[in-house]
């Protein structure tokens, strides 16, 4: 079962923050957040390794909460180019092999 | 390293025909991936290696589908007697990975495949 993200949707102005959550019935060993534009291939942002991990990349940062096995992204003051699709991707062990799935995504919408 | 790369981008074929499409990972990643994706839906997994060995092939996947990654360098998926349904974009993506964690995951721009 993959990771379900929330917000499905979401709107913004120009300059107004968002946050997407990512929240996984399985034990989550490490988040990845991705963005993908209509038409691309989806573009790696940032990686969370442990628990209690912050990152942050310009005015996109992330969180992960290895107990509640979740992780959430905060894009701050949006710009136009935050426009997409955001997935969370995380590895999944199922019977010792570990294979990488995404969540369900969430839309981005930035206008101007 | 020019990335990850995919060949063709775009595959438009005759329903019943054979179809394969080629991925280059970058050479210092030991994974690979295949996964494929539809309008408006998440990549979906499809299968993975680890250097040349196959590890894992989604249950979603029929035996029309099949992937290679001969000598552990470039990959091929090949999908047999296309279906209508096989239409969507095919992703490739490649990382570096040690144990249970993903490293600079990568992916390519894609195939997209049409059946017509």
């Amino acid at each position: 079962q993959q990771p379900v993200q929330s917000p499905q949707a979401v709107i913004l102005r120009e300059g107004e923050d968002a946050v997407i959550n990512c929240s996984s019935s399985k034990a989550l060993y490490s988040v990845h957040w991705y963005r993908q534009k209509h038409g691309e291939a989806p573009v790696f942002l940032m990686i969370l390794l442990k628990g209690g991990e912050q990152k942050g990349h310009e005015k996109i940062s992330a969180s992960f909460n290895e107990k509640k096995q979740q992780s959430s992204l905060y894009l701050t003051a949006s710009q136009l180019s935050y426009s997409g699709t955001y997935f969370c991707g995380t590895d999944r062990s199922d019977s010792g092999t570990y294979k990488y799935i995404f969540g369900t995504g969430t839309r981005l919408k930035v206008l101007a | 390293d020019t990335g990850v790369s995919q060949d063709p981008r775009h595959k438009i074929t005759k329903r019943g025909q054979n179809v394969t499409f080629r991925c280059d990972p970058i050479s210092e990643h030991n994974r690979l991936y295949w996964y494929r994706q539809t309008l408006g839906q998440g990549p979906e997994f499809l299968t993975y290696f680890q250097n040349e060995a196959q590890l894992e092939k989604s249950r979603l996947l029929s035996d029309r589908f099949s992937a290679e990654r001969p000598k552990g360098s470039f990959s091929t998926l090949e999908i047999q007697r296309t279906e209508q349904g096989d239409s969507a974009m095919y992703l490739c993506a490649s990382s570096w990975s040690r144990d249970r964690f993903n490293y600079g995951y990568t992916f390519g721009s894609g195939t997209r495949l049409t059946v017509v």
